[in-house]
């Protein structure tokens, strides 16, 4: 059971470019989110969506689209990368609204 | 508007001490979620333990206790006889109201216990 799956590890752009944060789970889950994690600032959440076909806004969506055309995807898309959006990324899905989140294992990504 | 607040920015002790590790949350609602997440310097997210609002009682796994106190809004974590592998970053985070679990994360407690 591969539980949340992201790829890929690591991404290194330039500024302007595009490019999107592949992100699966096979744990058949409803809610699936995107979060960013910066030094000293924790967590935040970017996008998240509670099935196929809905999505909203998190915290911090400016800058990133998402999709949600299946359960099992939910991919990230950086439109026109700034660096500013420098960061580790991380995918998560539950099955309920309070179950703790499954994670999976980041994408660290840097715009230069 | 919900906050949580990990004061400790780094701590750092010697294997076999008692640690606890703060946290304090905001929030208006009466139905919450708190929780604690590890993450270890392999960068993975492991989750800890979940409470709920209605349920103040503390909990003990091994070596690791909850210490949830509504009266401070304290959601407090202690590891008794660290070990080097406990070394980490700790993050506190808070789901409030029902729903969608949108979790507000706290800063993280940098643990770092040597031999």
């Amino acid at each position: 059971n591969a539980g949340v799956t992201q790829t890929p590890k690591f991404q290194v752009l330039k500024t302007g470019q595009s490019m999107t944060l592949q992100c699966a789970q096979d744990m058949n889950h409803e809610y699936m989110s995107w979060y960013r994690q910066d030094p000293g600032m924790g967590l935040r959440l970017i996008h998240y969506s509670v099935g196929a076909g809905i999505t909203d806004q998190g915290e911090v969506p400016n800058g990133y689209n998402v999709s949600r055309s299946t359960t099992e995807d939910f991919p990230l898309r950086l439109l026109s990368a700034a660096p500013s959006q420098t960061s580790v990324y991380f995918c998560a899905s539950t099955g309920t609204g309070s179950s703790p989140l499954h994670f999976g294992n980041g994408t660290r990504l840097t715009v230069t | 508007a919900q906050k949580v607040t990990q004061a400790q920015t780094e701590i750092s002790v010697v294997e076999k001490e008692d640690v606890t590790l703060d946290c304090v949350y905001e929030t208006r609602d009466t139905t919450y979620y708190l929780f604690w997440y590890k993450q270890p310097p392999s960068g993975e997210l492991v989750f800890l333990i979940r409470r709920n609002s209605f349920d103040e009682q503390n909990e003990i796994s091994g070596r690791y206790s909850w210490n949830f106190q509504k009266s401070t809004s304290s959601f407090n974590f202690t590891i008794t006889a660290s070990q080097v592998v406990d070394s980490a970053v700790y993050f506190c985070a808070l789901h409030s109201g029902i729903g969608f679990q949108k979790l507000v994360f706290g800063t993280g407690t940098r643990l770092l216990v040597s031999p």
